[in-house]
């Protein structure tokens, strides 16, 4: 079963504007979520993360916000820049999945100048 | 460079074949993990090491998969009789715990023909 799912494939926005990128996920138990960026042929990149006891964290242009009892988090892009155009992956852990990453099959970001 | 360091970053090679490949770890990382990635999915746990011990390795598809981090540092994941399934972009990540962000490596990509 998808635990972590991203529902959108893809997002186009304007520079400048807010990108929302969506993500829910099914097992109530994970308690630390992350946000990684990827570029064509590289790795994920560590954006932010969130803990479960919080319900939003802020890093520069990076917001992202947590609904426990939604079990839905968000990521907030303000402003957007065409540097940002890349698949962004929420990715959560805890509970008996201990430490390891459960992936969401990534929403593809375009930033348009 | 400071970050997680795999190799090959390519690797080819036939249906059968034995294939090694390499993780080098951010320096003082003592959690160390190991994640597939098909296309257009995101990343699935493979195994995570603590040190040089296996802490989980839950995620190996069969006993055709085997990893090694002797001396908790450097990780070899090793494949024998490769399959033509096993082709993937095989990740690399590490941390300063089982706390912390992971931090990913490029991947090697595997191709079996």
């Amino acid at each position: 079963d998808q635990q972590v799912k991203q529902n959108s494939p893809s997002l186009s926005v304007q520079e400048g504007r807010i990108s929302i990128l969506n993500c829910d996920y099914t097992n109530s138990m994970f308690d630390y979520f992350l946000w990684y960026k990827k570029y064509p042929a590289e790795g994920p990149t560590f954006l932010i993360s969130i803990s479960s006891i919080k319900d939003k964290n802020e890093d520069g242009r990076f917001t992202v916000f947590l609904n426990k009892s939604a079990k839905h988090l968000s990521l907030h892009i303000v402003p957007s820049q065409p540097g940002d155009s890349a698949v962004y992956f929420c990715a959560a852990s805890g509970g008996t999945s201990g430490s390891r990453l459960t992936f969401g099959e990534g929403t593809q970001l375009t930033v348009n100048p | 460079g400071a970050g997680v360091s795999q190799t090959p970053s390519n690797k080819v090679t036939e249906k059968g074949k034995y294939v090694e490949l390499r993780c080098d770890p951010i320096s003082g990382h003592t959690a160390l993990y190991w994640y597939r990635q098909s296309l257009g999915q995101g990343p699935e746990f493979l195994i995570y090491f603590q040190g040089t011990g296996a802490a989980d390795d839950s995620g190996l598809p069969n006993d055709r998969f085997f990893a090694v981090r002797p001396e908790g540092s450097v990780s070899t994941l090793k494949i024998q009789r490769t399959e033509r399934g096993d082709s993937a972009v095989y990740l690399c990540a590490s941390s300063l715990d089982r706390t912390q962000p992971q931090h990913f490596g490029d991947g090697t990509r595997l191709s079996i023909l």
